[in-house]
């Protein structure tokens, strides 16, 4: 069984501050995505990791990926307090049925960037 | 592109009665759907995972009888709370990919208030 480990559950900083949200998972996976969701909203896509090494930035978010440790991180620089959401990983498994692969959450990280 | 409406976004009705929740993709054909489950706080949890004109293959613990899921077309999913009590209370999430190691893209949900 997959299993998809994000820490902090929680997290409450500075504007201005970095921090950084983990994403360990249990078995070998390809792809590794990360959302963001806003309060009684859906999720949105912020980023896709495909490969070892991979890094992709979007403004002041930086994800990573080590496929050897299983582990993603998600980077915040100088946070602003727009930033403030609930952030998912989520990894893919192989579904069985032959069809799309089903997608296994993370807790998620809840965010709060306090002016 | 790559739009997923979600239909409706909000439902509250009484114990007893069965609620329909369409998903569509606008603007691509979904070879596969999946729905997830959202408590309040928690993280999404998978369903259960349809591709078009066969039966809906869903996750340990989610009952085939209480949760009806129909993919007739390749643009329209249907998920129907069958007989729904206030446990069945939550947030629901579609998503729709084009197939195999493409990405999901997600409807706007559905809160489901069941009184």
């Amino acid at each position: 069984e997959l299993k998809v480990e994000q820490n902090p559950l929680f997290l409450s900083m500075q504007e201005g501050k970095n921090y950084t949200i983990y994403c360990n998972y249990s078995t070998t996976s390809d792809r590794l995505y990360w959302y963001r969701q806003d309060p009684g909203k859906s999720l949105e896509s912020l980023f896709v990791l495909l490969s070892n090494g991979a890094v992709k930035q979007e403004g002041r978010l930086m994800a990573s990926l080590d496929t050897k440790a299983r582990l993603s991180t998600l980077h915040i620089t100088a946070a602003v307090h727009d930033l403030s959401a609930t952030y998912f990983c989520a990894v893919v498994f192989q579904y069985s049925g032959g069809g799309a692969d089903g997608l296994t959450f993370g807790k998620g990280t809840h965010l709060i960037i306090q002016p | 592109g790559a739009v997923v409406s979600q239909h409706p976004s909000w439902v509250i009705c009484k114990s007893g009665t069965s609620v329909k929740i369409e998903c569509r993709s606008l603007d691509f054909q979904a070879t596969t759907m999946f729905w997830y489950r959202q408590f309040p706080k928690q993280s999404l949890m998978l369903m259960a995972t349809s591709n078009e004109g066969s039966k809906a293959t869903y996750e340990q613990g989610v009952e085939k009888d209480k949760f009806l899921i129909n993919h007739a077309s390749l643009t329209l999913s249907t998920l129907t709370v069958t007989s729904a009590h206030p446990e069945d209370s939550s947030f629901y999430i579609c998503s729709a990919s084009r197939g195999l190691r493409q990405p999901q893209h997600f409807g706007d949900g559905t809160r489901l208030s069941i009184l």
